[in-house]
């Protein structure tokens, strides 16, 4: 199973754009990037994810390497309500690889005003 | 129209005790999973089942018992339950049986605490 390694924590201006990074450097051919949130007390969000395009939706950006080692979570324009723990996981197709769909500590992001 | 639905939020229990967790989805997904968090803040899979068909189940003591009455519904039912089991645990939901796997939707979480 692939593994992940996020920064414990970020701090970003409200308004400016956040840059989440992640690396998978034993990321496999057939797996994904997802990308998900944890708001305090509530479950995890799913924000996004991809194979080895770039993919973009109403809450986020991901820029995946070339070489699919990498990867950065973009939230364009931050707000106070962004303030979670960000999670990068990696993933397979096959029904056996949600094991792999243990979140590891993530990355505090704080949003300041 | 809450498309995963978890019940109790909150779950206050003495040690020894028997307690079970109910989760539903109304999203039409064909696989089910619980997970646990702990203080530390990990979430760990603990079983995923799919069409009612256990396919995970991870180094869980056996206390621990799933059980999948149709696809909508995944109940955990915890015996013997000890001060360790104290965690949030959150079920999910999501299709599996496509080319790539539809994302995990959570639920609110089932805070259990054991005294």
């Amino acid at each position: 199973d692939a593994k992940t390694t996020q920064p414990p924590s970020m701090d970003c201006a409200e308004g400016r754009a956040a840059n989440l990074p992640c690396n998978h450097s034993t990321i496999s051919g057939n797996e994904y990037v997802y990308w998900y949130r944890q708001i305090h007390s509530q479950g995890p969000q799913y924000i996004i994810h991809g194979l080895k395009n770039n993919e973009t939706n109403e809450m986020a950006s991901l820029i995946i390497t070339e070489d699919r080692k990498s990867s950065t979570l973009i939230l364009p324009h931050a707000t106070l309500r962004d303030t979670a723990v960000y999670y990068c996981i990696v993933r397979g197709a096959n029904p056996g690889s949600a094991r792999q769909l243990t979140f590891g500590s993530g990355t505090q992001l704080t949003v300041l005003p | 129209d809450t498309a995963v639905s978890q019940t109790p939020k909150y779950l206050v229990t003495q040690m020894g005790n028997d307690k079970s967790i109910k989760c539903e989805q109304n999203l039409g997904h064909d696989t089910m999973y619980w997970y646990k968090q702990d203080s530390k803040k990990f979430l760990k899979i603990m079983f995923s089942y799919n069409n009612k068909e256990l396919i995970i189940n991870e180094t869980v003591p056996n206390r621990f018992s799933p059980k999948s009455p149709d696809k909508a519904h995944l109940n955990l039912h915890i015996n013997s339950l000890e001060l360790g089991d104290s965690a949030v645990y959150f079920c999910a939901s999501s299709h599996i049986h496509r080319r790539e796997n539809s994302p995990l939707h959570f639920g609110n979480g089932t805070r259990l605490t054991v005294t």
